[in-house]
């Protein structure tokens, strides 16, 4: 069946980085934008970003603008955000979903920390 | 940015009654290209990820119970539960995607 299992979130300080991964299976990754949507413990949706079916293009929401960076590898079937100079408001539970009918297919999400 | 604000922030309704909530955008969703509503509603349980109930505004997703219908056009939407069933608790949100995507605050529907 069609299914997105992220993975790579933790716990880190402050000001560093860290790189989520999101793989996809059941369905031809490379014929879909992706995006990453968070969600603060106990808040709503915020979406992210989002990138083209080919990569060729990548939008971002102001919050993550220049500090975060959306990217795939379809040869993979992988999904990525960069997120650097990580902030203690970033900690949420982050999750990827496939662009076609609003997101119609999303993965269990992986838990970002940030604290020192 | 689109603005997409929900009513009412929480509800409580009987077992077997309906639910109705509504969702406001700050701009058309309509595409009158295509005569289509970028709009869509989700459920979402505790512990779990979004899921799909609604997309383009009254087309229901596969697998959902036909007591999910939504309703609209423009700038104003409803999405309702005709027979409130113990599991339908969970939160339930309004996404918009004509302009990237953003959601409604969220709306959370228990029994009463």
């Amino acid at each position: 069946q069609e299914q997105l299992v992220e993975s790579g979130g933790g716990v880190v300080q402050p000001g560093r980085s860290l790189r989520l991964s999101c793989v996809a299976s059941g369905f031809s990754f490379s014929k879909y934008g992706m995006h990453w949507v968070r969600q603060a413990p106990g808040k709503g949706l915020e979406w992210l970003a989002l990138i083209w079916y080919n990569g060729s293009n990548e939008k971002y929401a102001d919050s993550v603008k220049g500090r975060f960076t959306i990217s795939r590898d379809n040869s993979k079937n992988t999904l990525y955000l960069q997120m650097n100079d990580l902030r203690v408001d970033d900690t949420a539970v982050y999750y990827c979903a496939r662009d076609i009918k609003g997101t119609d297919v999303w993965g269990q999400g992986t838990t970002v920390t940030v604290s020192s | 940015d689109i603005v997409m604000t929900q009513s009412p922030d929480s509800l409580a309704v009987s077992l077997g009654e309906r639910a109705t909530i509504n969702c406001k955008s700050s701009r058309s969703l309509l595409d009158s290209s295509n005569n289509k509503n970028y709009l869509g509603w989700y459920q979402q349980r505790p512990g779990h990820p979004p899921k799909l109930l609604i997309y383009w505004a009254s087309s229901r997703q596969s697998g959902v119970p036909d007591r999910f219908s939504g309703s609209g056009s423009g700038t104003d939407f409803t999405l309702t539960i005709s027979s409130l069933q113990a599991e339908d608790v969970a939160v339930y949100y309004c996404q918009q995607y004509s302009s990237t995507i953003t959601f409604g605050q969220g709306t959370r529907l228990e029994i009463k």
